[in-house]
């Protein structure tokens, strides 16, 4: 299965709305869907699993939702730390593939 | 509290082989698969493959297949990924991650490999 995530980058200013998309080759089953947020230097943190539970942790402004091949994390009101990388990944016939990411940066 | 400490970095020559541990704490090793991605510098990130923690059990990406081997030591609570053959184009940061069910909850801090002659 094939992530494409879209847009590549998205510049937006603090306070704003962000909304990433995932889109799939093939339907997700069971929405075995995660977003994993990267900043310069650090390993990947896990934001959300199942599609839409955020992980421990994980402040509310952070969403997802969708289905089958579409998904999408929204971040409500975009705080200076959220400015990142995220990434998608899926799991399918213990395979795993990542999305190739959405920067977020600073308008 | 969940930690997953990693090997520091590396230098290889083109032709050898690495090996990275990753050593678990804070949990039952043994309940829990470990998984490594790759991350190429300025790249995304790569899925290398998976091992149980139960029975040792591996699954490997395609890319991957032949040249890596993942390992653990259920005496020490460690992980072990070993890649040989290396090129260039390995140069990368290598992290393990906890997988409880099916993502990636905690990560090592990652550690990096340069393959340079």
């Amino acid at each position: 299965i094939v992530l494409t995530q879209s847009p590549g980058t998205l510049s937006l200013s603090p306070g704003e709305r962000a909304t990433l998309s995932c889109r799939a080759s093939q339907s997700v089953r069971a929405n075995y869907l995660a977003w994993y947020q990267q900043k310069p230097g650090q390993a990947p943190r896990l934001l959300i699993y199942g599609a839409s539970t955020r992980a421990t942790g994980i402040p509310d402004r952070f969403s997802g939702s969708g289905s089958g091949t579409d998904f999408t994390l929204t971040i409500s009101r975009l705080e200076p730390e959220d400015f990142a990388v995220y990434y998608c990944q899926q799991y399918v016939s213990s395979l795993v593939t990542f999305g190739s990411g959405t920067k977020v940066d600073i308008k | 509290q969940v930690q997953l400490v990693q090997s520091g970095a590396e230098v290889k020559k083109p032709g050898a082989s690495v090996k990275v541990s990753c050593k678990a704490s804070g949990y039952t090793f043994t309940s829990h698969a470990i998984t490594w991605v790759r991350q190429a510098p300025g790249q995304g990130l790569e899925w290398m493959g998976l091992i149980s923690g139960y029975n040792g059990n591996t699954n490997y990406a395609q890319n991957f297949q032949g040249r890596v081997t993942m390992t653990t030591d259920t005496s020490t609570n460690t992980a072990y990924l070993e890649l040989k053959n290396l090129r260039s184009d390995d140069t990368a940061v290598y992290y393990c991650a906890r997988v409880p069910n099916w993502y990636l909850d905690f990560w090592g801090q990652g550690t990096l490999v340069t393959v340079s002659s």
